[in-house]
């Protein structure tokens, strides 16, 4: 199984700043994702991060809120920008693992509040 | 497109009772099934997982069993410890231009008392 490392682990932000997710990986992956989970709430899917390539947003996310970064196959960000009280969530960053069925290997989070 | 129920929670037990989590999927093809387990403060760890009809996966006294005719994977343990308090949650993996993009129920929250 894959191994994924995410800094911060947590951290308080000031409204209007940003923060930047990183995310990495311990085997080169082709996939990865990041996913919001606010208080109480399940897995919400923000984009899908190819290396070499733009990511895909979903619906309701966009570039100029959280851009994302895949510079090689081990590694990628997520930075949350401008923040508002209502980005205070669970970031998730996870990788596909084909050769396992398909499964969805999540790092530990990032929690983050936003004050 | 590809969705994933279960069952609301909270579901709240006491050690040593039965537990069933109902879960039902609607998917194109043949999906993988997973549940993942979310201690409090902590990210999502996966739990078991089937790649296809009548597999079962299990681990830590959990199982479920893909059912493609009724199109669920119920997650069951015989014996609940306080220690098993988490959020669970049903997830599918189905093909979808090439990649795999996992779908993931609600998530239903056990609560086991001592």
């Amino acid at each position: 199984s894959a191994v994924i490392s995410q800094k911060p682990s947590r951290d308080i932000c000031q409204r209007g700043t940003s923060l930047t997710i990183q995310c990495q990986v311990d085997s080169q992956v082709t996939m990865m994702f990041w996913y919001r989970q606010q208080p109480g709430q399940s897995l919400t899917l923000i984009a899908t991060a190819n290396q070499g390539s733009e990511a895909t947003y979903e619906s309701g996310f966009v570039i100029d809120k959280f851009p994302i970064s895949r510079p090689n196959l081990t590694f990628s960000t997520l930075t949350v920008s401008n923040m508002s009280p209502e980005d205070s969530s669970i970031y998730l960053c996870s990788v596909e693992d084909l050769g396992l069925g398909n499964t969805i290997y999540f790092g530990e989070g990032s929690w983050l509040t936003v004050v | 497109g590809d969705s994933v129920t279960q069952m609301e929670g909270p579901v709240t037990l006491s050690e040593e009772a039965c537990l069933t989590i109902n879960c039902t999927y609607t998917a194109t093809g043949y999906p993988s099934l997973f549940w993942y387990v979310q201690y409090p403060g902590e990210g999502l760890q996966l739990l078991l997982k089937a790649t296809k009809a009548d597999d079962k996966g299990s681990n830590k006294g959990f199982e479920a069993t893909y059912r493609k005719e009724t199109t669920s994977f119920h997650l069951e343990k015989g014996s609940v410890q306080v220690s098993d308090s988490a959020v669970y949650f049903c997830a599918l993996s189905a093909p979808s231009g090439g990649s795999y993009i996992p779908t993931f129920g609600r998530g239903t929250s056990l609560i086991v008392h001592p």
